[in-house]
């Protein structure tokens, strides 16, 4: 398995208050993802970053903002937490580009929930 | 830009039986193609790719998906499902010539019934 871990696992907040989530891996791979999973809408990407303080935005970033100061850690955090927010989020990491060696690799979930 | 339907968000099948789950695609240059596997409570576990090196792949526990440019699909077959293959799937496109993104589709949950 590749060497990724997500904490927490499992995290219960309130509206208003602000949480980060944190990724960590081990392989010393380029680029970092965030992702969210909701039921009927598979994943889809928040942030995702491709190099130390380099940072992109995915499709649904809105209320998100990321921060990537070391190759292993990726922070996502949520400023005001709102309880659309409730969902489980994965991180992944690639070593580059797609290419023909390349993939994602994905870590275990967090899933949150937003009172 | 490139997007993935998955046809059926349930399917179910008898132990024994043909799994056949439905991936079409869209992308205006040559695609990547994935199938990645979730089980309950856990991450995604990557099932095979296609990367244009042979239109039919061959992936882990089993299961195989053929590229068909023509159809725009990557559909996952396996011959004879068992029950530890009850999970949810999710195709999964880039383009070649260096895409650093993946676009998934909305998955296919399996079941597999006794």
């Amino acid at each position: 398995d590749a060497g990724i871990t997500q904490s927490p696992r499992h995290k219960v907040t309130e509206t208003g208050t602000p949480v980060t989530l944190r990724c960590h891996q081990t392989e010393n791979h380029r680029y970092m993802y965030w992702y969210r999973q909701d039921p009927g809408h598979g994943l889809r990407l928040i942030h995702y970053s491709y190099g130390v303080k380099d940072t992109d935005k995915g499709e649904v970033s809105d209320g998100y903002s990321v921060s990537r100061s070391k190759t292993e850690d990726f922070l996502l955090t949520l400023e005001s937490a709102t309880s659309s927010q409730t969902s489980v989020y994965f991180c992944a990491i690639s070593r580059d580009r797609f290419n023909s060696y390349n993939e994602q690799f994905f870590g275990p979930g967090t899933r949150l929930t937003v009172l | 830009a490139q997007s993935v339907t998955q046809l059926g968000s349930h399917v179910s099948v008898s132990e024994g039986a043909l799994v056949l789950l439905r991936c079409n695609y869209s992308s205006s240059v040559p695609p990547y193609l994935f199938w990645y596997v979730q089980y309950p409570n856990q991450g995604l576990q990557l099932l095979l790719k296609y990367t244009s090196a042979a239109t039919l792949v061959k992936g882990i526990n089993g299961f195989e998906a053929e590229f068909k440019k023509s159809e725009t699909s990557f559909h996952l077959t396996k011959p004879s499902a068992h029950m530890s293959d009850a999970a949810e799937y999710f195709c999964a496109v880039s383009v070649q010539g260096g895409s650093e993104k993946l676009v998934f589709g909305k998955g296919t949950k399996l079941t597999v019934n006794p």
